[in-house]
């Protein structure tokens, strides 16, 4: 199975300042048609995940643009430009290219 | 906008099983060639991808975690998922979400139905 590995685990932020989360994956993640199916999720406390980010770097609809993806391979970031108060939770990225899928342990972003 | 309901979750002994339920609102999946996953959360931790079911039921995976003790069917007569869960531990106690697969991701999840295994 493919094990993927977020970092930090816990992520203190100043609002107005960036953020950053990493995912590794322990095999590529390219798909049989050149694509990277990897996506990344958030979900508030009590709430259902909601996912922000598909194929590396498009984001869903009423996401904001300054939350975006990147990466390629094995190596993925999620980035946020300005923390808003609003961004606090928990961000998982997850790997949709190999059968099982898989998710990372998840990263808290807290409002210092 | 989709929606998910997923029902069935509640307390059951070790050993004993269940049977969660999930249905689509607003749209008959069985007409759009839609496909459906389960990821569970135990309590306070980490999403776990469970389990996966094609839009005509002949293609199913699962996480090895509940290989050969949960079964992923679709009725599509009746709109409806299920996920049956035997030979349920306590390492099972978890809120089952069900969500609609995305080539590759997941777009859509429902809120979730919590399931408790304990004597």
């Amino acid at each position: 199975d493919i094990v993927m590995t977020q970092s930090p685990l816990s992520l203190p932020v100043t609002i107005g300042q960036p953020a950053s989360i990493s995912c590794r994956s322990s095999q590529s993640l390219v798909y049989s048609d050149g694509n990277f199916y990897l996506n990344w999720f958030h979900q508030r406390p009590g709430q259902s995940p909601r996912r922000l980010i598909y194929k590396v770097s498009n984001r869903d609809s009423g996401v904001p643009d300054r939350i975006s993806g990147s990466g390629s391979g094995t190596d993925f970031t999620l980035k946020i430009s300005r923390v808003e108060a609003e961004d606090v939770g928990v961000y998982y990225c997850m790997q949709g290219s190999h059968w099982p899928w898989t998710f990372g342990q998840g990263t808290k972003v807290e409002i210092k | 906008q989709v929606q998910l309901v997923e029902s069935g979750g509640g307390v059951v002994q070790p050993g004993g099983s269940l049977r969660l339920s999930c249905a689509p609102s607003r749209f008959t999946f069985s007409d759009y060639g839609i496909h459906f996953h389960w990821v569970r959360q135990a309590p306070g931790k980490g999403l776990e991808w469970v389990a996966f079911v094609r839009y005509d039921g002949a293609d199913i995976h699962y996480a090895d975690s509940v290989k050969g003790r949960f079964t992923f069917s679709r009725d599509n007569s009746k709109n409806t998922l299920y996920l049956q869960m035997n030979s349920l531990r306590a390492e099972d106690t978890a809120v089952y979400y069900c969500a609609k697969d995305d080539r590759g991701s997941l777009d859509y999840w429902g809120q979730g139905t919590l399931v408790t295994v304990s004597s």
